[in-house]
């Protein structure tokens, strides 16, 4: 069966960068994206990866080894408005997304 | 700007009622979806549709039809609600072409059965 894990829950400091892993297993692989979920709001999109190494946009990089079914999202110099639940979501071989169930991540002061 | 709307933001139906949950986009997109989202399930693909008139059992059709007449307009319909579809329900678009792009989702409609 396909399957995408992520941690359920994540606590990070203000200020501070936190790391958010996706680990997926799925038949075929088209692209991997990352969305930004606020509580009670819609999905928001992130980032897309489909090859190997890093991508960079402002605070937030995306990181894909499609050797290893291993993606990580990664936040830099948090801020209290990135309190929000990550998703993890490939594209597999019938282009369908596969959705993980996403990562509450919690901003401390 | 990019929009999705759905009908209402929040709902609240009886058991065995009939209801219509409505999506627009006004993208000109070919692809529209629903899914449900639960707490510790992530999204799950209940239909999706990528013409006019076509549809596509997604991962968990039972319980729900689709509609869809018009390019813009996405309609998921419970034929008889019941509690376990209590959830929210999120509609979603995305062009054809390519596989890089990202899906647009409306603001959700949290529906409750009781």
């Amino acid at each position: 069966g396909q399957n995408i894990d992520q941690p359920t829950e994540m606590t990070a400091t203000e200020g501070a960068i936190v790391q958010i892993n996706c680990t997926y297993q799925t038949s075929g692989f088209n692209g991997l994206f990352w969305y930004q979920q606020h509580a009670g709001e819609a999905p928001t999109f992130l980032s897309y990866n489909v090859l190997d190494g890093l991508e960079e946009k402002g605070r937030f990089s995306s990181f894909l080894s499609r050797s290893k079914g291993y993606s990580y999202l990664l936040l830099k110099e948090l801020q209290m408005k990135d309190s929000a639940s990550y998703l993890c979501a490939v594209k597999d071989s019938n282009y369908q997304l596969i959705w993980g169930a996403g990562t509450k991540l919690i901003i401390k002061p | 700007d990019v929009k999705v709307t759905q009908s209402s933001r929040y709902l609240v139906k009886r058991t065995g009622e009939k209801v219509f949950l409505e999506c627009v986009q006004d993208m000109d997109h070919e692809n529209m979806f629903w899914y449900r989202q639960d707490p510790g399930l992530g999204l799950r693909l209940i239909y999706f549709s990528y013409d006019v008139k076509m549809k596509e059992k997604g991962d968990i059709p039972e319980g729900y039809s689709v509609s869809r007449e018009k390019k813009e307009r996405f309609s998921l319909i419970l034929e008889s609600a019941s509690t376990n579809q209590t959830s929210m329900y999120l509609c979603a678009s995305s062009p054809w072409a390519g596989t890089s792009y990202e899906q647009y989702f409306g603001p959700g409609t949290r529906l409750t059965v009781t």
